[in-house]
């Protein structure tokens, strides 16, 4: 099926470390890539093919996939890390339409 | 530093059209492909539509390919959407955002703050 499945929140203690995962047929074959929206502000890519951290994202930002699902982990928590989370792929018989996550709303307790 | 910025929303009534526009600067615009989503009150993200490169290619969502015109012009370093027929469905803010890639479509590394459209 053509879509992602992302559990509504997660919430952590800070230092803690918080995962979302993302769940979709799409995966098998096709790039994971996370972004953090927070209100009023650009959406921010933290995570690309997968694993890949871009330039300026902290490493405690990890990224995953194995087989239909991908693991967003944010290694010890802090404060500023509350956001909501999207993941996002490639259609995987579509190969220019995206598909987005519902999102994950993380809160640091 | 790539800049993106958005403008246009506006409210509409059903039915209307509406024109956004997104400035882009920072980079060469015209090796990359552009990319409109948007995201409706209260819900995630809904990608829209896609523009190589040079424009001469485009794809959009089920939801408004029969509605929605995307297209990019690059002597203005600027990327549009044209709506119409809108529907309140369609209200949402919309972002533009870059493809990282500057030979092929990859996937979206920088985007604006968005611009809010209302149709009620």
């Amino acid at each position: 099926s053509s879509e992602l499945i992302q559990p509504p929140s997660v919430s952590v203690f800070p230092g803690q470390a918080a995962r979302i995962t993302c769940s979709g047929d799409a995966l098998a074959d096709r790039y994971a890539y996370w972004y953090q929206l927070k209100s009023g502000q650009a959406p921010v890519l933290v995570i690309y093919d997968d694993t890949e951290r871009p330039s300026g994202i902290p490493v405690r930002f990890l990224g995953s996939n194995s087989g239909t699902k991908a693991t967003l982990t944010i290694n010890g928590a802090r404060v500023e890390d509350e956001a909501d989370y999207y993941c996002s792929s490639k259609d995987s018989s579509q190969n220019n339409k995206w598909l987005f996550g519902g999102g994950t709303k993380v809160t640091v307790l | 530093e790539v800049h993106l910025v958005e403008s246009g929303g506006v409210v509409v009534q059903p039915g209307g059209s509406l024109r956004l526009s997104c400035a882009a600067s920072g980079f060469a615009f015209e090796e990359h492909a552009m990319y409109w989503v948007r995201q409706a009150p209260g819900k995630g993200l809904e990608w829209v539509c896609l523009v190589s490169g040079d424009g001469g290619r485009a794809e959009c969502a089920d939801s408004v390919k029969t509605r929605f015109i995307v297209s990019k012009d690059n002597s203005k370093n600027s990327l549009y959407l044209e709506m119409n027929s809108l529907r309140p469905e369609d209200t949402a803010l919309y972002f533009c955002a870059r493809d990282a890639s500057s030979s092929h479509y990859d996937y979206m590394d920088v985007w604006g703050k968005g611009t809010k459209v209302t149709v009620s």
